[in-house]
């Protein structure tokens, strides 16, 4: 399997922008994680997903950010206005059966001018 | 308010002798626990893990330590290797799905 795949790998945009961030989960996989990796606060769960279904954003910093999973293989991560704030390295994980043990993708680094 | 805490960033080892690597909790609830290895520019990798049931978990050369009236877990590497240099997380659960993670510490293997 290729494992976790996310794009783009590195995304600069500059500030007031839509910025949109894909996740290919292992396929089988029924949890889906996003992360955000910042210096000051470390890794952060920010949404987790069970069989397609939000189960828990209480982590989602404010409502410029929304994730959905469409379907089992791919969800996005959207910030929509983007702040130099976010800028951050942002982690897709995946897991099955076994929640805790989470396979992570390499990671997209974004940096909001 | 952390509760889950890394307090060395950084660790040194020779290579072929132990690294000793520490974690402190403070919420008692917390009943898994897990070791991440992390290198540069990839995600986090699944390394061990512990039940609270349980007070060790050996894996080859990596063994996870738990210490719960200490709130206590350390991660051994025996013998330390130069792909042993990472860092790693410490994470913990209560239960749910959510990973309480602490801030790592980079361990670094001198040839």
């Amino acid at each position: 399997d290729a494992g976790v795949i996310q794009s783009p790998r590195h995304e600069v945009t500059e500030m007031g922008q839509e910025v949109t961030l894909r996740c290919k989960p292992i396929s089988g996989h029924d949890y889906l994680f996003w992360y955000r990796q910042t210096m000051m606060r470390g890794l952060e769960l920010l949404i987790y997903f069970n069989n397609n279904v939000p189960i828990d954003d209480s982590g989602m910093p404010e409502d410029r950010f929304s994730a959905k999973m469409p379907n089992a293989s791919f969800s996005t991560l959207k910030i929509q206005p983007s702040e130099p704030r976010d800028s951050a390295v942002y982690f897709c994980a995946s897991s099955l059966a076994r929640p805790y043990e989470q396979y992570f993708g390499p990671g997209t680094r974004l940096t909001v001018t | 308010d952390q509760q889950v805490k890394q307090n060395s960033p950084s660790l040194s080892v020779q290579e072929g002798r132990i690294s000793i690597l520490n974690c402190d909790y403070t919420n008692s609830m917390f009943d898994y626990f897990l070791w991440y290895k992390k290198y540069p520019a990839e995600g986090p990798t699944f390394l061990i893990s512990i039940s609270s049931i349980k007070d060790k978990n050996e894996d080859g050369r990596f063994t996870v330590f738990l210490n719960k009236s200490a709130k206590h877990l350390s991660l051994h590497i025996v013998p330390s290797q130069p792909g042993d240099s990472a860092v790693y997380f410490c994470a913990a659960s209560r239960s749910n799905y959510q990973l309480i993670w602490g801030a790592g510490t980079k361990l670094i293997i001198k040839p």
